[in-house]
């Protein structure tokens, strides 16, 4: 079945340590994204990704990166600059150039710094 | 700016009542709007979407909303919630503008009282 996997579903970081989050689809998906989610303010873009090899900040992309050396793969890494990591993390896929489609979303990384 | 709002934070029902989640957006031209649901610890699922055509929009799990253009608003609604509806649920607009980006509002929880 086609979808998107992220993992893993829970992790643990120390402060200072970077962390990378993984996402694969296999939808065939141009844009691929990354939002983060915290209690009461809804999901918030951190990056996003229209093709290979190209990727744009969201809104609160400080603290993070990202790369996109394969149209399936789309890894966030939470660095030690990001200064309040905990969160959960979604990514998601849709088809670029089609505006009238809608986002499918992977079940998410919980992350937590310990 | 695009903007997504939902009012109301939290909301209780009883099983077999009628529900009605809110949703109000801002955007300049033709939106494409979503109805996501969230249960915990989950990624996000579709439950509906509008494009264009007719206003009512019929989704899963018996839900439904309408697009009404003068208030700006795409509402959802179901007309007998059960105790398994119990989840965090996510209005969004798509654009078309700069490519396709989805903007989401901070989401309602639904608690369902049997």
């Amino acid at each position: 079945d086609g979808g998107i996997t992220q993992s893993p579903k829970y992790l643990f970081r120390k402060e200072g340590q970077n962390v990378t989050l993984s996402c694969e689809q296999n939808l065939n998906h141009d844009a691929m994204y990354w939002y983060r989610q915290d209690p009461g303010q809804g999901l918030r873009l951190i990056y996003y990704s229209q093709i290979v090899n190209d990727f744009q900040k969201g809104d609160i992309a400080e603290g993070y990166s990202v790369s996109r050396e394969k149209k399936e793969s789309f890894p966030l890494t939470v660095t030690s600059a990001q200064k309040n990591p905990t969160a959960f993390y979604l990514c998601a896929s849709s088809m670029w150039a089609k505006p009238n489609t809608e986002a499918f979303f992977g079940q998410g990384t919980r992350l937590t710094v310990v | 700016a695009q903007s997504v709002t939902q009012p109301d934070i939290h909301i209780t029902v009883s099983e077999g009542a009628s529900l009605e989640l809110r949703c109000n957006y801002s955007y300049g031209a033709t939106p494409y709007l979503f109805w996501y649901v969230q249960s915990p610890g989950q990624g996000l699922q579709l439950l509906l979407k509008y494009f264009s055509g007719d206003t009512l929009v019929q989704g899963i799990k018996g839900f439904e909303a309408e697009f009404k253009r003068s208030q700006s608003s795409f509402n959802l609604r179901k007309p007998s919630v059960h105790w398994s509806d119990a989840a965090e649920f996510f209005c969004a607009v798509g654009t078309a503008n700069t490519g396709n980006q989805f903007y989401f509002g901070t989401g309602t929880s639904l608690t369902v009282i049997p």
